[in-house]
């Protein structure tokens, strides 16, 4: 079945930093999307990419669909303690046909915020 | 009020038990899902209903079923619980008005699920 790997599995940076992480699949997408998931909490949309190219901002966070559709970057400026938390990618299952609403997510990337 | 309701919040069961976890909406949308994290493995779709006379199997729906009682309300149900069924399960909800654009998506807060 279609599979998102996501990397990294951890980062531990230090407040201010700028962090980067990414998402690739051996199958094209046609949307992809990034959810941030707080601790105790369900995961929540940052950012929803729908074109090959495109980049796109959400204050501090800007993402981008990769040109060949199989794969997409987050990243995040001048890290916060707020940031911390699990940052999944997810896609439309059935990449590029009708998903009816089904999502494929990645294993997750585990922020840690030092102060 | 939250959009997506899951209770309970925490439940530790025995191996051998029936249990059922619930979810209520406000969003008014007719798609619902139940999803369930695992350390390391993302989340992945257990069931999915697109309204109350549609249930639909996900990636991984053995040992699970649920009940669509109301455009409001998706049940998850463990039938005889097991230890590696141990996870976190999320609710959500999708607006089908918006096809395949999946920014509706909204999730409940989740319910941890611990079987011993």
């Amino acid at each position: 079945g279609q599979q998102l790997n996501q990397s990294p599995q951890s980062m531990f940076i230090q407040e201010g930093e700028d962090v980067s992480m990414n998402c690739t699949s051996s199958s094209i997408f046609n949307t992809w999307l990034w959810y941030k998931q707080d601790p105790g909490e369900g995961p929540v949309l940052l950012i929803a990419l729908y074109k090959a190219g495109e980049l796109t901002s959400n204050g501090r966070l800007t993402a981008q669909f990769g040109i060949t559709r199989k794969d997409s970057f987050l990243n995040i400026s001048a890290s916060i303690p707020s940031d911390v938390g699990i940052y999944f990618c997810a896609g439309p299952t059935n990449a590029g046909g009708t998903s009816y609403g089904k999502l494929t997510f990645g294993q997750g990337t585990i922020l840690t915020v030092h102060p | 009020d939250a959009d997506v309701t899951q209770t309970p919040r925490n439940r530790i069961t025995k191996t051998g038990k029936r249990i059922m976890l619930e979810c209520s909406q406000t969003k008014g949308h007719d798609r619902m899902y139940w999803y369930r994290q695992d350390p390391g493995l993302g989340l992945r779709l257990i069931y999915y209903s697109f309204d109350v006379k549609d249930i639909n199997k996900g990636e991984i729906s053995d040992g699970y079923s649920v009940s669509r009682q109301a455009q409001a309300k998706f049940s998850l149900s463990l039938e005889s619980a097991i230890p590696n069924q141990t996870a976190l399960y999320f609710c959500a909800t999708s607006d089908p008005a918006s096809r395949d654009r999946l920014d509706g998506y909204t999730f409940g807060s989740g319910t941890r699920l611990t079987v011993v």
